[in-house]
């Protein structure tokens, strides 16, 4: 069974702190890594995507993945009000063919002012 | 512009109705997926297609049915619809590749009354 595990939340930060988002996976052998945002009501938005070990910064957002330890976060720099919203991590299984997708349950966050 | 597109976004109908969620895609991508979301839960796959002719089931079972006829179109079909199969279904699609991210439609809201 391939899983993609992450805390519900809902995690609360003030406005202006560094939001850390965690996800774990089950899969040694998965290449690809991203993150979704979904607010309330709307479909999921790619805002990172990330394939080697290390860190990929884009702004306001870095994701980081150890894939020794099967393990990627996203980390939110200066976060806004508007960051406020589920975040889907996603990694994808090889599987026999084509590309599935295997997504969390979500991290909610909330940013207070 | 290249975008995916979801009709109708909004589904008010009622019990044994038959109904048809469109889905279509100018991005020329292979792979098509249909996901059904319950509001603050988590994506489950019910359907996807890796191209013309080819449809499988997903990791929830469901009683809609697909098909691909053409690339660009991946329609959802309720033959009888019922109060159960009240959720959010989001269409997306995803390029052959080593990518392998999935960008979503808006989505559908379908209330079976």
């Amino acid at each position: 069974q391939k899983e993609v595990e992450q805390n519900s939340g809902p995690l609360s930060v003030p406005e202006g702190a560094i939001a850390s988002l965690n996800c774990t996976y089950s899969d040694r052998v998965s290449q690809s890594f991203f993150w979704y945002r979904q607010y309330s009501g709307k479909s999921p938005e790619l805002i990172m995507s990330i394939y080697s070990n290390g860190d990929k910064e884009d702004g306001r957002f870095t994701a980081q993945l150890n894939k020794a330890s099967q393990y990627v976060s996203l980390l939110i720099r200066d976060s806004q009000p508007s960051d406020s919203a589920t975040y889907l991590c996603a990694v994808f299984f090889p599987t026999g063919g084509g590309n599935k997708l295997t997504f969390g349950t979500g991290t909610q966050l909330k940013v207070e002012l | 512009e290249a975008d995916i597109y979801q009709t109708p976004r909004y589904l008010v109908i009622g019990t044994g109705k038959k109904i048809t969620l469109e889905c279509s895609q100018t991005m020329g991508h292979d792979k098509m997926y249909w996901y059904q979301q319950d509001p603050g839960m988590e994506l489950h796959l019910i359907h996807y297609s890796y191209g013309v002719n080819s449809t499988e089931k997903g990791d929830l079972s469901s009683e809609s049915t697909v098909s691909r006829i053409r690339t660009e179109h991946f329609p959802l079909t309720l033959e009888s619809a019922r109060p159960s199969h009240t959720s959010q279904y989001l269409c997306a699609s995803s390029n052959s590749g080593t990518q392998n991210w999935q960008y979503f439609g808006p989505g559908t809201r379908l209330t079976v009354t």
